[in-house]
């Protein structure tokens, strides 16, 4: 089955600055990578996916990007705000019929010191 | 509307009790989920709904029994829980098929706590 590792675990940034968290996953065929935000208390809310046809995605202040052959992606935040403060899930599944169980990674709890 | 809804909010219950979950999305999608969360963990998958017949139950206890009524809706039924089975119960829900994204949206979920 697939498994999805993440690095950090715990990532500090003083407000303004960039975050970086990277997650690999085990298994070529997964072609959909998704990141969900969770505040405490709250439901994980997708925040940005990327498949795997595409190399970068961006919205705002946030980026993804996909490397297939070295099978990782990466969440970049830019310009870090205390709202961003909160635990980041990346995930990986092979997105198509007949396939419904998303791999998580254990999480990065991210703080932004203002 | 990518709103799943979820109730009870909170929970508590004693070992003997029985109680239910509920969970409704009116997205039209076909796979709904539940997962459990403990504390500083990611979401843990439990059992998998898929054209409201159950297609994914991953070993879990049978003092947790799922039922999907219809494609809208989605329970959780509880019976003689442990104090371990405390956590937070999520329901997701998805597009289904081969060109579906399988977003799973998720809801705000039920904090059980069992004493």
């Amino acid at each position: 089955g697939e498994n999805v590792e993440q690095h950090p675990s715990t990532l500090s940034v003083q407000e303004g600055d960039s975050a970086v968290i990277k997650c690999t996953y085990s298994d070529s065929a997964s072609n959909y990578f998704p990141w969900y935000k969770q505040e405490l208390g709250k439901r994980p809310q997708l925040i940005i996916d990327i498949r795997s046809n595409v190399g970068e995605k961006k919205d705002q202040r946030i980026a993804v990007t996909l490397n297939k052959t070295a099978k990782h992606f990466s969440l970049h935040i830019t310009e870090t705000q205390p709202e961003d403060s909160a635990v980041y899930f990346c995930a990986a599944i092979l997105s198509g019929a007949g396939s419904y169980q998303l791999t998580f990674g254990k999480g990065t709890k991210l703080s932004v010191i203002p | 509307d990518t709103e799943v809804t979820q109730t009870p909010k909170h929970l508590v219950m004693g070992m003997t009790n029985k109680k239910s979950l509920k969970c409704e999305q009116h997205m039209g999608h076909r796979a709904m989920y539940w997962y459990k969360q403990k504390a500083k963990k990611p979401p843990e998958l439990m059992f998998v709904y898929s054209y409201e017949k159950l297609s994914i139950n991953e070993s879990v206890p049978s003092r947790f029994s799922p039922e999907c009524p219809n494609s809208s809706l989605l329970n959780l039924h509880l019976h003689a829980l442990q104090p371990e089975d405390s956590a937070l119960y999520l329901c997701a829900s998805s597009q289904l098929g081969f060109l579906a994204k399988n977003i799973q949206y998720f809801g705000a979920g039920t904090r059980l706590s069992v004493l």
